[in-house]
């Protein structure tokens, strides 16, 4: 089946630095989907992409979605301790038959030291 | 997270009973999708349904387990006889319409563990 890799696996940072985390795959997706997980509860999307080399900011984060439509990073600047959770990246298949499915990597891991 | 009601949020069960994960999906959204989280995994896709209809099952195990999201009423999954690989978060995804990943709203899951 379709697999996404996503590096690092975990990251344990100091606030105020920068953090990029990225994901790869050897399928293609039509969009490229950022969440966020804290502890006990479901996905956040943080960031949506929809057009191969798109580049897309939330506040402190940017998010770009790789002109071969299979890879796409995400960048967070000046961190800060609630950055804290996991940060997973998703892709969703091509619409076949009715469904829109994602595909989601296994997670980069933030710590943020104060 | 707010919006997608999942209940109960712990459940525990031994193995050989059955397992019933609610869904209500928010307001107007008629599209639900299931996904499981093992541990220290991502999570992977089950099913798709709309109301009174299974669109996607691609992803659900052939046996024990099986989805319902009826006219009226929460998106259902049921696990019969539960075993040890059970154990995991099952989280529900509402949307207002299939072709819409930025509709695609999470709930806060069900943690199941089987003992």
């Amino acid at each position: 089946g379709q697999q996404l890799n996503q590096s690092p696996q975990s990251m344990f940072i100091q606030e105020g630095e920068d953090v990029s985390m990225n994901c790869t795959s050897s399928s293609i997706f039509n969009t490229w989907l950022w969440y966020k997980q804290e502890p006990g509860e479901g996905p956040v999307l943080l960031i949506a992409l929809y057009k191969a080399g798109e580049l897309t900011s939330n506040g402190r984060l940017t998010a770009q979605f790789g002109i071969t439509r299979k890879d796409s990073f995400l960048n967070i600047s000046a961190s800060i301790p609630s950055d804290v959770g996991i940060y997973f990246c998703a892709g969703q298949t091509p619409y076949q038959g009715g469904s829109e499915k994602l595909v989601f990597g296994k997670g980069t891991k933030l710590t943020v030291n104060p | 997270n707010a919006g997608v009601m999942q209940n109960p949020r712990h459940l525990v069960r031994r193995r050989g009973q059955e397992a019933r994960l609610r869904c209500s999906p928010m307001k107007g959204h008629s599209h639900v999708y299931w996904y499981r989280q093992l541990p220290e995994e991502g999570l992977k896709f089950m099913v798709y349904l709309q109301k009174e209809n299974i669109i996607d099952e691609s992803g659900m195990p052939k046996e024990r387990f099986s989805a319902e999201f009826p006219k009226e009423g929460p998106s259902i999954l049921r696990i019969q006889q539960v075993v040890r690989g059970d154990s995991a978060a099952y989280f529900c995804a509402s949307s207002p319409r299939g072709r819409d990943s930025y509709g695609y709203t999470f709930g806060s899951g069900t943690r199941l563990t089987v003992v």
